[in-house]
């Protein structure tokens, strides 16, 4: 089955930095990739997704960019702010599925004042 | 608008025991899922439902069952919980046009430590 591995599963970056978050997936026939913020406590929330027919996706600060060939997808969050001190997971929709996403492990970003 | 709820917030079992999770959508999705997450582990998808009446297992199905009676709610049991259950439980829910699959709205979480 579908399997995504995301690096690193830490980061710590100082405020102003720009951090950047790696994920492969295994199954060419994903279509999907959303990424998720969650806050100490809460729910995990979608802050930007890509689609397989483009390859980059910006949202102000945030931007998302796809490789299909190399299965690969990354975060991209530029002029970081405390605000942005959060776990990320990046996921992917897998095959055959009715939706059904599989999740990274995480990455624990931590934005230095 | 409540988007997705759960209840309870927070629980605590004895080995043995056994209880319900339920989980609410207001926003008429046909899809609904329920996760576990533990630490370092992310989400792991215990069971889903693509419509009133239908179930399926996910990636840990073990030790849960599922019901989803009415379309609008989304039950996740545990009917011996044991330590190895102790985790968040979150429920999501979504929507798919044709092959369109669009974004999954999570509920706040229920905290459950089993003893």
């Amino acid at each position: 089955g579908e399997n995504v591995e995301q690096h690193p599963s830490t980061l710590s970056v100082q405020e102003g930095d720009s951090a950047v978050i790696k994920c492969t997936y295994s199954d060419s026939a994903s279509n999907y990739f959303p990424w998720y913020k969650q806050e100490l406590g809460k729910r995990p929330q979608l802050i930007i997704d890509i689609r397989s027919n483009v390859g980059e996706k910006k949202d102000q600060r945030i931007a998302v960019t796809l490789n299909k060939t190399a299965k690969h997808f990354s975060l991209h969050i530029t002029e970081t702010q405390p605000e942005d001190s959060a776990v990320y997971f990046c996921a992917a929709l897998a095959r055959g599925s009715q939706g059904n996403l599989i999740f990274g492990k995480g990455t624990k970003l931590s934005v230095k004042p | 608008n409540a988007g997705v709820t759960q209840t309870p917030k927070f629980r605590v079992l004895k080995t043995g025991q056994s209880m319900t999770l339920l989980c609410a959508q207001d926003m008429n999705h046909e899809y609904m899922y329920w996760y576990r997450q533990d630490p370092g582990m992310g989400l792991r998808l215990i069971h889903y439902s693509v419509g009133e009446g239908t179930t399926a297992k996910g990636e840990v199905p073990d030790g849960y069952n599922v019901s989803r009676l009415k379309k609008q709610n989304f039950l996740l049991g545990l009917e011996s919980a044991a330590p190895s259950q102790t985790s968040v439980y979150f429920c999501a829910s979504s929507w798919t046009s044709g092959s369109f699959v669009h974004e999954q709205f999570f509920g706040p979480g229920t905290r459950l430590t089993v003893l």
